[in-house]
């Protein structure tokens, strides 16, 4: 079963505006992990963030985590036509991890 | 570095033959290894994940069968495959304790 939800199921935007995805999650976590993917290619992990991290950055990525409320958001600043991919979120259980459906971002030129 | 090795790219198979895929991973050693099914636009389906040499853990009961021979080698088979085993196929090690997975590029598989 799904652990991650991601919302919107597509966002579709133009080059130079920030995008911001959410990902709703069930159970306790030790650290939440985001991915991309271009179609038909496999996922590369993004960045991870620590159950006792409330916000992280890397590059044009901030990703905010909020225990709370189960939830974890995933911001673009100054979109590129490049960052047109889907976008998961993944929570770890033990040896596995459980991602969510996506979303689909197109960012246009 | 590592790197994970997957293949065919695509696969276009009768209903009822035999499946073989494989995954291989080099530049670590005792990975977590896994096999994912991805139907089109949708999220990430676990098939299968792996510990270690001839350990299996299934997801979810179905067709396929997974095995790990080598440690660095886990491959995806059936006796005779379904319409249904249709998808995109994803293979991804990962060190032990929840850490980032790492994806191969994929086997888009079509059964006619």
């Amino acid at each position: 079963s799904q652990q991650g939800e991601e919302d919107p199921q597509a966002l579709s935007i133009q080059e130079g505006e920030n995008a911001t995805m959410n990902c709703s999650y069930k159970t306790s976590i030790n650290n939440l992990q985001w991915y991309r993917q271009n179609s038909g290619r496999g996922l590369v992990h993004l960045i991870l963030i620590r159950s006792n991290e409330r916000e992280k950055h890397s590059g044009r990525l901030r990703v905010t985590l909020d225990t709370s409320k189960k939830s974890s958001s995933l911001l673009i600043t100054a979109s590129r036509a490049a960052d047109t991919a889907s976008y998961f979120c993944a929570t770890p259980r033990g040896n596995d991890m459980r991602f969510g459906a996506g979303t689909r971002l197109t960012v246009k030129p | 570095s590592q790197t994970i090795h997957q293949w065919p790219a695509t696969l276009v198979q009768p209903v009822g033959s035999p499946l073989s895929l494989e995954c291989t991973v080099e530049g670590t050693s005792n990975p977590n290894l896994y096999w994912y099914r991805q139907a089109a636009g949708r999220g990430l389906q676990l098939l299968f994940y792996s510990v270690g040499i001839g350990q299996i853990s299934s997801e979810v009961p179905q067709n396929l069968s997974a095995s790990r021979p080598q440690d660095r080698q886990f491959i995806l088979s059936s006796k005779k495959l379904l319409l249904s085993d249709s998808g995109f196929y994803l293979c991804a090690w990962g060190e032990k304790g929840e850490q980032p997975q790492h994806f191969g590029d994929g086997t888009r598989l079509s059964i006619l």
